[in-house]
């Protein structure tokens, strides 16, 4: 079965900081990763996913983030933070319907970033 | 393009009655997955439908449906309201299916008394 583990529920950075958010993941087939961002009251928006390919990978916002297949990870990074980009991530796994199996999306329990001015 | 849609955004509801929400896919999309979002339990999913077929569905109770019609908008109900049933139910859309990126709607926020 996959699985999502975010490391850190909160993560507190200053403005001009590097924000780095932990995402190790859990699958018996090569993975779809996807990051999420959740502002207040409204739904999930994609930031980046990987697939296939280049293990780096660019998104929205200034965000990258690395797929690491021997850490099983797939860290979410971004060199300057900026006020804007307080709210909440998750780190998200699927299968894409390989294997059989449901390629539904298994969310991490997210992580919640705060950037003091 | 426009976004996923949802309705109603909030809704208040009391114990043991029902309730049907509603989501309008990215035009074009197929795919329509529905998920629950709890502080305790975080983002769990629902089910998905394609082509107004249920494809996948998760570990909720038979209290949770949902169908989809030919326009692929899709609706979930619920039936015998429990207050552990508040929370964020978000739509998401994609393409040719659940491989595809999934594009989340703001979300229904549903309240039980």
């Amino acid at each position: 079965a996959q699985s999502v583990t975010q490391l850190g529920s909160h993560v507190s950075v200053s403005e001009g900081a590097l924000v780095l958010l932990r995402c190790n993941y859990s699958s018996s087939v090569p993975p779809y990763l996807f990051w999420y961002v959740q502002y207040p009251n409204q739904g999930l928006q994609l930031l980046l996913k990987y697939t296939t390919g280049a293990t780096l990978v660019k998104g929205i916002n200034g965000f990258e983030a690395e797929f690491k297949k021997s850490e099983t990870s797939f860290h979410l990074t971004k060199p300057s933070a900026h006020m804007s980009d307080a709210a909440e991530y998750f780190c998200a796994v699927s299968d894409g319907l390989r294997g059989g199996s449901q390629g539904n999306l298994i969310f991490g329990k997210g992580t919640k970033l705060s950037v003091k001015p | 393009k426009a976004g996923v849609t949802q309705t109603p955004r909030y809704l208040i509801k009391t114990r043991g009655q029902q309730v049907t929400l509603s989501c309008s896919p990215i035009s074009g999309h197929r795919s329509v997955s529905w998920y629950q979002q709890t502080p305790g339990q975080g983002l769990q999913f629902l089910f998905e439908y394609f082509s107004e077929t249920q494809r996948n569905k998760g570990n909720f109770p038979g209290r949770f449906s949902g169908r989809q019609f030919s326009n692929s908008r899709s609706e979930m109900n619920v039936s015998t309201l429990e207050l552990g049933d508040s929370a964020l139910y978000l739509c998401a859309s994609s393409g040719q299916g659940s491989t595809d990126t999934q594009y989340f709607g703001p979300g229904t926020r549903l309240t039980v008394l």
